[in-house]
């Protein structure tokens, strides 16, 4: 079965980077889009970017433009988000998610996600 | 970008009672080259990723109970359970991915009355 396996939580000071993975099972790795989207706290869903694990090709919010780096490494499965100049208002539960399309264009909506990866921002 | 605005924000149902929510986007999702709604739903329990419910704004994901329907075109859109069960509670969002970026509503908390 379709399965996306994230990294585990991390505590970040402000300025500094983080980097989440997104391990995926049970399907063609390069087949599909992952994207990324980030959920602040009792809050609702942000849309980050994804990545084209075949080409390795990206596309990032305007938000997020310049701060964010996504990346794939085909061997084993699994898509990374890194995510710099970290500020307080960065502390989130951060989710990979499938996209629904297995074709050459992103569908932009989500059938699988990974469990989430919270980050947390603090001094 | 494209404003997605649910209503109401939270609700409260009986169970085997018909919840309904609403979604409205800022500009229309209907594509009318193919006349599809770029539209989806999304379940998200507590201390859980997000679930999709519904796609092209009525078709149901594969596995997911056929108490949950979608309906609407355009900007107006409505997830419906038909007869609430306990397992429903959840907050629902709506999406759209007519255009980029996509976005999401704010959610609608549902509860058991």
């Amino acid at each position: 079965q379709v399965q996306l396996v994230q990294s585990g939580a991390e505590v970040k000071k402000p300025g500094a980077s983080v980097k989440v993975s997104c391990k995926a099972a049970g399907y063609i790795f390069t087949g599909y889009y992952v994207h990324w989207v980030r959920q602040a706290p009792g809050q609702g869903l942000e849309w980050m970017g994804w990545i084209n694990p075949n080409s390795g090709g990206t596309n990032s919010a305007q938000n997020f433009q310049g701060r964010v780096t996504m990346t794939r490494d085909t061997s084993i499965s699994t898509a990374y988000m890194e995510l710099s100049s970290l500020r307080s208002d960065d502390a989130a539960v951060y989710y990979c998610a499938r996209d629904k399309e297995g074709s050459g264009y992103p569908a932009y909506n989500f059938d699988y996600w990974g469990q989430g990866t919270l980050v947390t921002v603090s001094s | 970008d494209i404003v997605m605005t649910q209503s109401p924000d939270s609700l409260a149902v009986s169970l085997g009672e018909r919840a309904t929510i609403n979604c409205k986007s800022s500009q229309s999702v209907l594509y009318r080259s193919n006349n599809k709604n770029y539209l989806a739903w999304y379940q998200q329990k507590l201390g859980q990723p997000p679930k999709m419910l519904i796609y092209w704004a009525s078709t149901r994901e594969s596995g997911v109970p056929d108490r949950f329907s979608g309906s609407g075109s355009g900007t107006d859109f409505t997830l419906t359970i038909s007869s609430l069960q306990a397992e429903d509670v959840a907050v629902y969002y709506c999406q759209q991915y007519y255009s980029t970026p996509p976005s999401f509503g704010q959610g609608t908390k549902l509860e058991i009355k």
